[in-house]
């Protein structure tokens, strides 16, 4: 298993372009996460998803949207990219078992966003 | 929402001695669970150790271990023998038992290991 890949590891961005981070998980978890990382800062939830079809905002999702139409991916869009949005951006996922949230979380390495 | 609070931005330790890294969160609830992740300088989140709220038994994964105090919502994270290969920045993290319900992550402690 690749476990939870993202492409691309680094991209920069003018103010305004649009731009889709993806990410892709191959272990058949239903739970999936974004978040971003702003430096010395910890992780924030922008949007989630707990399966296909079902997408729920986190705590920072504004300037975002999502879909997920498949199990496997779960896209991020940026229609307007600004300079707060500078930061790096991990997608992750987890599984559901016996009625329960599995509680660990399985993180991609990451994409590093910069808006200028 | 739940807070979790890492008061040690920064930590230092000489290579083999022990060290340990302070977490303390606050939640009414009474069924979740505590993780320390490792972010090293290639930024990948790795997870190091969880523990569940409902067991009094202390986590220990190999030269990891926690010290978890439920009443007191404290969950420290102990690296004996220091390794080179263990600086990084720490993160704790609560997430709630509760379906769907999203992680809280502290503001990390980086931590230096001193050959």
């Amino acid at each position: 298993n690749a476990g939870v890949t993202q492409t691309p590891k680094f991209r920069i961005l003018k103010i305004g372009q649009s731009m889709t981070l993806q990410c892709t998980q191959d272990m058949n978890h239903n739970y999936m996460y974004w978040y971003r990382q702003d430096p010395g800062m910890g992780l924030k939830l922008i949007y989630y998803s707990v399966g296909a079809g079902i997408t729920d905002k986190g705590e920072v999702p504004n300037g975002y949207n999502v879909s997920r139409s498949t199990t496997e991916d779960f896209p991020l869009r940026l229609e307007l990219a600004a300079p707060s949005q500078t930061s790096v951006y991990f997608c992750a996922s987890s599984s559901l078992r016996a009625g329960r949230a599995q509680e660990t979380q399985y993180f991609g390495p990451g994409t590093r966003l910069l808006v200028l | 929402a739940q807070t979790v609070t890492q008061s040690q931005p920064e930590m230092s330790v000489q290579e083999a001695e022990t060290v340990t890294l302070s977490c303390t969160y606050d939640t009414s609830e009474s069924d979740y669970y505590l993780f320390w992740y490792k972010q090293p300088p290639s930024r990948q989140m790795i997870l190091v150790i969880r523990q569940e709220a409902y067991k009094q038994q202390n986590a220990t994964e190999n030269r990891f271990s926690v010290n978890f105090q439920k009443a007191a919502k404290s969950f420290s994270l102990k690296i004996s023998d220091s390794q080179l290969g263990d600086a990084a920045m720490y993160f704790c993290a609560y997430r709630s038992a509760l379906l769907g319900n999203q992680f809280y992550f502290g503001t990390g402690t980086s931590l230096t290991v001193i050959p």
